[in-house]
């Protein structure tokens, strides 16, 4: 069975500029979470969606971040427009159930804005 | 505010050497318990957790961890470190009975294992 995918691993952009990243579950599992760690610090929770809905996005930083996850399947999280400080590892999870249940993560997307 | 520290940013360490990493925590109510790692190019993976029972967790690649409720801490140990456990390790915590969005992670341990 697929794990966690991110696409793409890796994305220099520059100042400004506008970049995707994009979260595919687990299948069936309808609880997906994005994360991000800057500048080697700690890893810390953005938004969660269960199905198509957004549970919690009280991670989200500013108005610049827009996450979308239409039809409950994958999920996109746009940058726009980036800004310096927004370089860091972007983390996808997925979980079937919500309460003390265990949340398998992606291998992240490098973002660096130049 | 909940907090998670892990106490050293970068472990240097022969093979077969033991290893113990440090993590504390702080939060007011019952936790959940975790350990993460995160291989080169890899995806970030559940080493071991503890959510009650006994304090002594078991987790895969020979790690456990130790949860010490009057210290705040959820130590890592390995008796006998191999080349191939050179990765992040990243303690966490969530409050009993959350979802992942409350999960709090530490800053995270860079373990190098010298061949």
């Amino acid at each position: 069975e697929a794990g966690v995918t991110q696409f793409p691993s890796h994305s220099v952009i520059e100042k400004g500029q506008t970049v995707t990243l994009r979260c595919d579950p687990i299948s069936g599992h309808d609880n997906l979470y994005w994360y991000r760690r800057v500048m080697g610090k700690e890893i810390k929770f953005l938004l969660h969606f269960v199905k198509e809905s957004k549970q919690d996005e009280s991670g989200m930083p500013n108005n610049r971040f827009l996450a979308e996850r239409t039809g409950g399947t994958y999920s996109t999280l746009k940058v726009q427009p980036a800004e310096l400080e927004d370089s860091g590892v972007y983390f996808c999870a997925s979980s079937q159930g919500q309460v003390n249940t265990e949340a398998f993560f992606g291998q992240g997307t490098r973002l660096t804005v130049v | 505010a909940q907090s998670v520290s892990q106490h050293n940013h970068h472990v240097i360490l022969s093979e077969a050497a033991s290893l113990e990493l440090g993590c504390n925590y702080s939060y007011g109510g019952t936790v959940n318990l975790f350990w993460y790692v995160q291989y080169p190019g890899q995806h970030l993976q559940l080493l071991l957790k503890y959510f009650s029972g006994d304090p002594l967790v078991k987790g895969i690649k020979g790690f456990e961890a130790e949860f010490i409720k009057s210290k705040f801490s959820f130590n890592l140990r390995k008796p006998s470190v191999q080349w191939s456990d050179t990765a992040e390790y990243f303690c966490a915590v969530s409050p009993r009975y959350s979802s992942a969005s409350k999960i709090i992670f530490g800053s995270g341990t860079r373990l190098s294992i010298r061949p």
